[in-house]
């Protein structure tokens, strides 16, 4: 099983370039996220869809946008990357579910520095 | 937006002994979860509490849900180097932005 697949693994962009990242997930869930982790530092919300169809912003969607493609795929892209976006970035997916069943399932991130 | 708060933020502790992190908030929350990250991975769920009170236990890792639901612990028993890591909860409120505590990161050493 695939689980939640993440693309690039590894990206070094320089200031003022753009790029996606690609997220997909092969367990018919609802809901899915993008977050970020800085060195040292815990998770950080920078988008989700709670549905497919809809995408609502986190706690640091500055300098980011995404696209919930389709069930199954939810992009994130920067439009003009800047150092301070040197992160590895999380995907998630979850049933969406409102009750403890919400289960987090992560991708193995995708580790992005900008020069 | 909830504030949550996890502690201690980082501990650094010889194997076989033991410890506690908490997770706390001013908001009372319907469940609450906890994750486990190994370096250069995503975070894998240990446990979800879902009941005031509530005890849960994962072989040496013993997890208690406030009896208010806005709090949680995390205590292991014996610790070894297996379980280092960074500790991160996340209360489910209902809604689907699901954000983190800050984690506490936890160094076993041998």
């Amino acid at each position: 099983n695939a689980g939640v697949t993440q693309t690039p693994k590894f990206q070094v962009l320089k200031t003022g370039q753009s790029m996606t990242l690609q997220c997909a997930q092969d367990m018919n869930h609802n809901s899915m996220y993008w977050y970020r982790q800085d060195p040292g530092m815990g998770l950080r919300l920078i988008y989700y869809s709670a549905s497919e169809g809809t995408t609502d912003k986190g706690e640091v969607p500055n300098g980011y946008n995404v696209s919930r493609l389709n069930k199954r795929e939810f992009s994130l892209r920067l439009e003009s990357a800047a150092p301070s976006q040197t992160s590895v970035y999380f995907c998630a997916s979850s049933t969406g579910s409102s009750s403890g069943a919400n289960v987090l399932t992560f991708g193995a991130g995708s580790r992005l520095t900008v020069l | 937006t909830q504030l949550l708060e996890q502690s201690p933020q980082f501990l650094s502790i010889q194997e076989g002994e033991n410890l506690t992190v908490y997770c706390n908030s001013s908001s009372v929350f319907s469940s609450l979860q906890w994750y486990r990250q190994e370096p250069g991975e995503g975070p894998v769920l240990l446990v979800t509490v879902v009941t005031g009170g509530e005890v849960k236990k994962l072989k040496r890792l013993t997890f208690q849900f406030g009896d208010a639901r806005k709090d949680s612990s995390l205590h292991i028993t014996a610790a070894q180097p297996g379980d280092t890591g960074l500790y991160l909860c996340v209360p489910i409120q209902g809604a689907q932005k699901l954000v983190f505590g800050q984690g506490t990161r936890l160094t076993i050493n041998p």
